[in-house]
């Protein structure tokens, strides 16, 4: 099946600092999401990005079908974008989201 | 407020018992979902169902079953086959659109053995 890697697996940051996020995949998709989860385990949606780039405020995000990789990207960060960040990728082949192992952010003040 | 309740929040097994997991939506979305998820893991589907009367396995369904009997709802049983049940549970939807299939998430339920 598709393989989905994100890296890196935990990333510690000061509060201003900004800092890249990568999701590689296996096959081609025609469907990738990011999400954040934060301390209480609610996931909440930040990105659908199949293609191209989008930004939404300090965040923003870049994926690279022809390539197989997506990029979040974080500009200066504060505390409350610490959790786990999840890349997810939808393949027609297996009719549902294959996610992966996410990459933990801890942002301290 | 539109969005997607699983209660409970917490919840106790005992050895041998069966547990229903509530999932209900108001968006008017077509599929639902079950995920579960072990601490420090990625998401691992259950069930998914696309529509009413209709639900396939996922990947880890053993020990699991699901009903779908209204659109808004669609509740997790955990079975005593479920030898290992103890992680976080969480509940999606979205419109179904093949390819375009945006999921959204409950704020989840925590499962414990006693």
């Amino acid at each position: 099946g598709i393989q989905v890697e994100q890296s890196p697996p935990d990333l510690i940051l000061q509060e201003g600092a900004n800092s890249t996020l990568r999701c590689n995949f296996s096959d081609s998709v025609n469907n990738l999401q990011w999400f954040h989860q934060n301390p209480w385990g609610q996931l909440i949606n930040l990105f659908y990005i199949p293609s191209g780039t989008k930004q939404n405020g300090r965040l923003s995000a870049t994926t690279v079908a022809t390539e197989r990789y997506s990029l979040l990207y974080i500009s200066s960060s504060q505390t409350t974008d610490s959790g786990v960040y999840f890349c997810a990728v939808f393949s027609g082949g297996y009719n549902k989201l294959i996610f992966g192992a996410g990459t933990r952010l801890a942002v301290h003040p | 407020d539109g969005g997607i309740t699983q209660s409970p929040k917490y919840l106790f097994r005992k050895e041998g018992q069966n547990v229903t997991l509530s999932c209900e939506q108001n968006l008017n979305h077509d599929a639902m979902y079950w995920y579960r998820q072990d601490p420090g893991q990625g998401l691992r589907l259950i069930y998914y169902s696309q529509i009413v009367n209709d639900f396939q396995k996922g990947d880890i369904a053993e020990g699991y079953s699901v009903s779908r009997e209204k659109k808004e709802s669609f509740p997790l049983t955990v079975t005593s086959a479920q030898k290992n049940p103890t992680a976080f549970y969480l509940c999606a939807s979205s419109i179904w659109q093949g390819a375009k299939n945006i999921q959204y998430f409950g704020a989840g339920t925590r499962l414990s053995v006693l």
